[in-house]
């Protein structure tokens, strides 16, 4: 079983624009959650999607937003990007949304704004 | 809110030799999931071990296992036998069995093992 993937896997983009990751969850997983991970910050949880439904969401300002669609597949969007998005912004996806089921993650999206 | 905290920025341990990297959590809460994660250069995190809140028994997984001291809310990994491979960053995490806001998965800040061979 395939698992989970992230594109694209570098992205280079100037402050003031705006950007859009991709991730593709584990085949039959419903789940997906979004992850910012920093030297500074270290891993902090952006939001979760269920059912195409956003369930859970991180401190994050309105800048950061999300989507999944019917085949679970998600797309976060960052916009009027700052220096300070510069991350890993990793993806994970899990059969259910209830804490007893396991998270699986992406490679990750390295993401440099300049 | 509950918090996860690796004390152990970094350790080392000799190759064939066991570590244990110490993780403490605060929380509330009566049932829950800990975790360990390992995230190796190559970026791609990986699930090493988990335990649920409700069982005594430390859970094992070949060469991993855990010290759950859930009065003393610790939950350290021990790595028996180390490898070259097992060189990552090890991140301990936390996850509530109850709904709403509490399924995000909160994880303390890592720790960076080197296995010297």
């Amino acid at each position: 079983k395939a698992g989970v993937t992230q594109t694209p896997r570098y992205l280079i983009k100037t402050r003031g624009q705006q950007v859009t990751l991709s991730c593709s969850p584990i085949s039959g997983h419903r789940s997906v959650s979004w992850y910012q991970q920093t030297p500074g910050q270290g891993l902090q949880f952006l939001f979760e999607y269920f059912s195409e439904t956003q369930r859970n969401k991180g401190n994050f300002p309105g800048r950061f937003s999300g989507r999944q669609f019917s085949n679970s597949r998600s797309e976060m969007n960052v916009s009027t990007l700052e220096l300070g998005d510069s991350a890993l912004y990793l993806c994970a996806s899990s059969l259910g949304l209830a804490g007893k089921y396991e998270q699986y993650f992406g490679p990750g999206t390295r993401l440099t704004v300049t | 809110a509950q918090t996860v905290t690796q004390s152990q920025p970094e350790m080392s341990v000799q190759e064939a030799e066991t570590v244990t990297l110490s993780c403490t959590y605060d929380t509330s809460e009566s049932d829950y999931y800990l975790f360990w994660y390992k995230q190796p250069p190559s970026r791609q995190m990986i699930l090493v071990i988990r335990q649920e809140a409700y069982k005594q028994q430390n859970a094992t997984e070949n060469r991993f296992s855990v010290n759950f001291q859930k009065a003393a809310k610790s939950f350290s990994l021990k790595i028996s036998d180390s490898q070259l491979g097992d060189a990552a960053m090890y991140f301990c995490a936390y996850r509530s069995s109850r709904g709403g806001s509490n399924y995000k998965l909160t994880f303390g800040k890592g720790t960076l093992l080197t296995v010297n061979p």
